[in-house]
């Protein structure tokens, strides 16, 4: 139980272009989803976190008119990078919380989509 | 400052070793621990977490907390080359949604 999946796995896009990154939980209800950016050889750093229904809520230093979160149901969250550059090129992870789970640890990670622009 | 630190490695042992995996954090308002595995352009994947302070054990690894020196670590009895992977250790407060993750040790088990 408890899997998450994400689509595509992998994406290269052109320079300039929106790419769009779904997560889905398959066999739970996720009522918080997180975004979250992986440099190679770095650790992840989140990126947002979004509760079904309402806006996401950006991490510091995070532009949110780039990264475009939404939440629109209990088992899907997307990803939109907007107007793509070479610099936004990274793996990108979410993880999905399930109910009312209080403790943080209770997130199932997807297996990440890369992205390169060019 | 970083609020978890942990040592990129790369780490690399024979097989049937023990492994022993640390890191150390800040945040005295940290509750829960964890450990994850993350296998090359894969997810991370939970192993273990603990709860404050203390040990537990899991089959061949052990998670071990200590509060008073704000150190974790996470030992691996009988590695086996399957262990390869990267290792992350995450905290996260109380009742708190934001995990903060060490910035990985990779661990290589050779034949």
């Amino acid at each position: 139980g408890a899997v998450v999946s994400q689509h595509p796995s992998w994406v290269i896009c052109k320079s300039g272009t929106s790419v769009k990154i779904e997560c889905r939980s398959l066999d739970f209800q996720a009522t918080t989803m997180f975004w979250y950016r992986q440099f190679p050889k770095q650790s992840l750093m989140l990126m947002a976190t979004s509760n079904e229904g309402s806006k996401a809520t950006y991490e510091q230093g995070v532009e949110k008119d780039k990264f475009l979160i939404n939440h629109a149901s209990l088992t899907l969250s997307t990803l939109t990078v907007t107007s793509a550059h070479p610099e936004d090129s990274s793996f990108y992870i979410c993880s999905a919380r399930e109910g009312a789970q209080p403790q943080g640890y209770e997130q199932y990670f997807g297996p990440g989509t890369r992205l390169t622009v060019t | 400052q970083k609020e978890v630190e942990q040592d990129p490695g790369p780490l690399s042992v024979p097989e049937g070793a023990i492994v022993s995996l640390n890191c150390t954090y800040s945040n005295s308002a940290f509750q829960y621990f964890m450990w994850y595995r993350q296998y090359s352009r894969k997810g991370p994947e939970l192993l273990m977490y603990t709860y404050s302070s203390g040990n537990k054990e899991d089959g061949r690894f052990t998670a071990q907390v200590d509060k008073s020196s704000k150190y974790i670590s996470l030992f691996i009895r009988d590695s086996q080359p399957s262990d390869s992977a990267t290792y992350l250790c995450a905290s996260t407060t109380g009742g708190g949604n934001k995990l903060t993750f060490g910035t990985g040790t990779q661990l290589k088990v050779e034949l």
